[in-house]
């Protein structure tokens, strides 16, 4: 079974910073998914950014860019001149490429962004 | 704009009463699921269900009953049975078949109170 681990609780950063969102996963297959969700105070989950295991490089979405590094089962997520609409909870997820139905969610990382 | 819409928002209920949870999409996705939150914790998948007719228990189902008798729908039951039933509960659609691990698409969320 897949298993997602987010070892940072909370993080901050100063508006126009730069701050990394750590995320380590266990995955026995060779053929899978990872994701960064954003969940902010609404509540409403939103994709930020999806990585394909197979692609080597690193995923990016305007501000968002992760760090894909395979062999250390590693995909931390990089927000680049922070704003303050990117506090949220963030969550990393791991998907078996032949099951999408047993999506793993880490414990999440609260973002505080400060003026 | 398509969706998916839960309700109510905000219920609560009181100890030994059922109640249920709206999910309707009109995404025209095959594929639902419902998640259960918790402070501290990532999502974890409830039931999920792929076609009309038909679903699958996920890794906390104790307490818990689900429906899918239209494609639109997947309403979940939460029984007097569920022990802790306190908790946010997101629902998600994704389409299936050949495109593989699918993007989910979450619903606003319903806040469950037992009192």
């Amino acid at each position: 079974a897949q298993t997602v681990t987010q070892s940072q609780p909370e993080m901050s950063v100063q508006e126009a910073e730069t701050v990394t969102l750590s995320c380590t996963y266990d995955t026995s297959e060779s053929d899978y998914y990872l994701f960064w969700y954003k969940q902010p105070p609404s509540r409403q989950m939103i994709l930020v950014i999806r990585q394909e295991a197979y692609k080597q490089q690193n995923a990016t979405e305007n501000r968002f860019s992760v760090n894909f590094q395979k062999a250390a089962k590693s995909f931390s997520l990089k927000i680049s001149d922070s704003q303050l609409g990117d506090a949220a909870m963030y969550f990393c997820a791991s998907v078996n490429g032949y099951n999408n139905n047993d999506m793993r969610f880490g414990a999440g990382t609260r973002l505080t962004v400060k003026p | 704009d398509g969706g998916i819409t839960q309700s109510p928002k905000y219920l609560f209920r009181k100890e030994g009463q059922n109640v249920t949870l709206s999910c309707e999409q009109n995404l025209n996705h095959d594929a639902m699921y419902w998640y259960r939150q918790d402070p501290g914790q990532g999502l974890r998948l409830i039931y999920y269900s792929q076609i009309v007719n038909d679903f699958q228990k996920g890794d906390i189902a104790e307490g818990y009953s689900v429906s899918r008798e239209k494609k639109e729908s997947f309403p979940l039951t939460v029984t007097s049975a569920q022990k802790n039933p306190t908790a946010f509960y997101l629902c998600a659609s994704t389409t299936t078949g050949r495109a593989r691990a699918n993007v989910l698409t979450f619903g606003a969320g319903s806040r469950l109170t037992v009192l």
